[in-house]
């Protein structure tokens, strides 16, 4: 399996531009979670998916943030307009959820999105 | 509420010295435990778990024990090498798909 991906790797932009990142699940994970992870404010929750259906946004910070899952392999973040604030490092993780081989939860991180507004 | 409390970084050690990374929680009901890792540039991966009290999670030379009389889940390797160099993550789960992480403790090892 490829794992998690995430596109792009980096991402240069300007205040005030649409930013959009991208992220394929593992195959048959029903869950997918979009983190930030950024110094001063350590790893953040910012929204969960449950078989493509959002289940707690309460970490997304402004509704300049929104996401998406159209379907089970394909999740999107976008932020517009974007602001230097949101510079960061931003994770899509996924997870088969509690049953099976792996009844923790345990996720799955892709290699992440760098994200700098200038 | 939930929460994860690990020990501040950054942690610097020589290679081949003792490693000790402290992690305490707070929790209702009875949490898995868990320790991820983040190598520079990647994501976090799973190092190791415990499910229930008094259980010992271990991976690649990493231990840790899952104390539930003093709500702690320390990580542990008796001799780190370059190649451990990363950041830390404690993390709890009590069910519901959200996992608790700590705020990472930042690993460098010295040749």
């Amino acid at each position: 399996d490829a794992g998690v991906i995430q596109s792009p790797r980096h991402e240069v932009t300007e205040m005030g531009q649409e930013v959009t990142l991208r992220c394929k699940p593992i195959s048959g994970h029903d869950y997918l979670f979009w983190y930030r992870q950024t110094m001063m404010r350590g790893l953040e929750l910012l929204i969960y998916f449950n078989n493509n259906v959002p289940i707690d946004d309460s970490g997304m910070p402004e509704d300049r943030f929104s996401a998406k899952m159209p379907n089970a392999s394909f999740s999107t973040l976008k932020i517009q307009p974007s602001e230097p604030r949101d510079s960061a490092v931003y994770f899509c993780a996924s997870s088969p959820g509690t049953s099976g081989e792996y009844p923790y939860n345990e996720q799955f991180f892709g290699p992440g999105t760098r994200l700098t507004v200038l | 509420g939930n929460s994860v409390t690990q020990m501040e970084g950054p942690v610097t050690l020589s290679e081949e010295a003792f490693l000790t990374i402290n992690c305490t929680y707070t929790a209702t009901g009875y949490p898995s435990l868990f320790w991820y890792v983040q190598y520079p540039g990647e994501g976090l991966q799973l190092l190791l778990k415990a499910t229930k009290a008094d259980d010992k999670g271990s991976n690649k030379g990493f231990e840790a024990t899952y104390r539930k009389e003093t709500t702690s889940f320390h990580l542990e390797k008796g001799s780190v090498q370059v190649s451990d160099s990363a950041v830390y993550f404690c993390a709890l789960y009590t069910g519901g798909f959200k996992t608790i992480f700590g705020a990472g403790t930042r690993l460098f090892v010295k040749a």
